[in-house]
């Protein structure tokens, strides 16, 4: 069964300085694989998505992340962190099959420092 | 804005009571999804709908149900409720309710059972 683990619960950056919140996947195959984005008191939005085509995956706002199947990776990363990118983050797997079930991480709460 | 709406944004009711959650998809998808986020449970899969038909199922308790309309909205009623199902209600939708098919998530509904 397909299953994601992020490592962080919580991760605390200053701002300017590079961001790394890191996931791991468990699946038999080669997964797809998400990042979103939850703002407090707001709804989730999608970051960058993989699904087998380039390891490396540019998202939206400056994110990133590879996909590393020797690793069962796919670690999310910035630069440059912005007092705005203070958020939940949530590494997310769907389920194989005939289905758009999402499986989510437990996520992890990005805190920046000015 | 995903151009997924939810309604009502927040819901105040007593055990024992019943609700009805609304949710309108993205104009051009057919696939709807439900979820539940608390904070003991983090984010939970509930039930997918594709074109009026269930698809797939989560974790959902048999007090809960959900349908999807030919008009594609679909609609999640709670029953006999409980204090531990105050939660976040997220609806979801995407084009065709595939492994890997991008879903874009509505604000939420806040359920607050007292």
């Amino acid at each position: 069964a397909q299953s994601v683990t992020q490592l962080d619960s919580h991760v605390s950056v200053s701002e300017g300085t590079p961001v790394l919140l890191r996931c791991n996947y468990s699946s038999s195959y080669s997964p797809s694989l998400f990042w979103y984005v939850q703002h407090p008191n707001k709804g989730l939005q999608l970051l960058l998505k993989y699904t087998s085509a380039a390891t490396l995956v540019k998202g939206i706002n400056g994110f990133e992340a590879e996909f590393k199947k020797s690793e069962t990776s796919f670690h999310l990363t910035k630069p440059s962190a912005h007092m705005s990118d203070a958020a939940e983050y949530f590494c997310v797997v769907s389920i194989s099959g005939n289905t758009g079930k999402l499986i989510f991480g437990q996520g992890t709460t990005l805190q920046v420092k000015p | 804005d995903s151009g997924v709406t939810q309604t009502p944004k927040h819901l105040i009711t007593a055990t024992g009571q019943r609700v009805t959650l609304r949710c309108s998809p993205r104009s051009g998808d057919l696939s709807v999804y439900w979820y539940q986020q608390s904070l003991d449970q983090g984010l939970q899969f509930l039930i997918q709908y594709y074109n009026g038909e269930e698809r797939a199922k989560g974790n959902i308790l048999e007090r809960f149900s959900a349908q999807q309309f030919p008009d594609l909205h679909s609609e999640l009623n709670l029953s006999s409720l409980e204090l531990g199902d105050s939660a976040l209600y997220f609806c979801a939708s995407s084009v065709d309710g595939g492994e890997g098919d991008t879903q874009y998530f509505g604000p939420g509904t806040r359920l607050t059972v007292l």
